[in-house]
């Protein structure tokens, strides 16, 4: 696609249940990145996909949180056991990686923004 | 770690004032260097960027110059107009292959005509 798109753009959910948040990258694009912008920690990194290099975990918060990228294009992240503190705007971005930091840039997608009840 | 360090908001200025939003960082080795709106509604764009040492970012008007002695990226315009209210984020990437953004807090600028 044009960009980097993301589903849903909007979720309520009730404290305790489990979440999936999608994103598709732009078409091409080899690198997916996951942050989380909220009020009181601002923009943070959560996850990081490299072609079919193990993703970089460091930034989920807990155990909870896990994401898969499947045929190294669609991304899932998933929220288990959902709690108040996970409201926040889910952002996704994609890039491609070489050898040149010129095509290092990362694209955001609209975000998906999460509330738990 | 790495950190980035913005000028908090909000900041409220005229339409044709001179706009500075200071960003410093810290960082190991040598790092890019970005600053990011989100204007009302909008996702996360790229503003402009720097690579190195000394390499002066620009876009609409805006300007940022990377500045390793101070480990500054101050974030400039000449005359802002009323659609350049947005929420401006400066942002520091490390090693080439360690790929993720670390972000400042974010400063919302509103222009009034």
């Amino acid at each position: 696609g044009a960009g980097v798109s993301q589903s849903p753009s909007n979720k309520v959910t009730e404290k305790g249940k489990d979440v999936e948040l999608r994103c598709d990258p732009i078409s091409g694009h080899t690198a997916l990145y996951w942050y989380r912008q909220s009020l009181g920690q601002g923009l943070e990194f959560l996850i990081y996909f490299q072609g079919n290099s193990a993703p970089d975990k460091s930034g989920l918060p807990s155990d909870r949180f896990s994401a898969e990228r499947t045929g190294g294009s669609v991304s899932t992240l998933t929220i288990q056991r959902t709690q108040q503190e996970d409201s926040a705007v889910y952002l996704c971005a994609s890039s491609i990686i070489g050898l040149a930091v010129q095509t290092d840039t990362q694209y955001f997608g609209p975000g998906t923004r999460l509330t738990v009840l | 770690g790495d950190s980035v360090t913005q000028m908090e908001g909000p900041v409220t200025l005229s339409e044709e004032a001179f706009l500075t939003i200071n960003c410093t960082y810290t960082a190991t080795g040598y790092p890019s260097l970005f600053w990011y709106v989100q204007y009302p509604g909008e996702g996360l764009q790229l503003l402009l960027k720097a690579t190195k040492a000394d390499d002066k970012g620009s876009n609409k008007g805006f300007e940022a110059t990377y500045r390793k002695e101070t480990t500054s990226f101050h974030l400039e315009k000449g005359s802002v107009q009323v659609s350049d209210s947005a929420v401006y984020f400066c942002a520091l990437r490390t090693n080439f292959g360690n790929e993720k953004l670390t972000f400042g807090t974010g400063t919302r600028l509103t222009i009034i005509p």
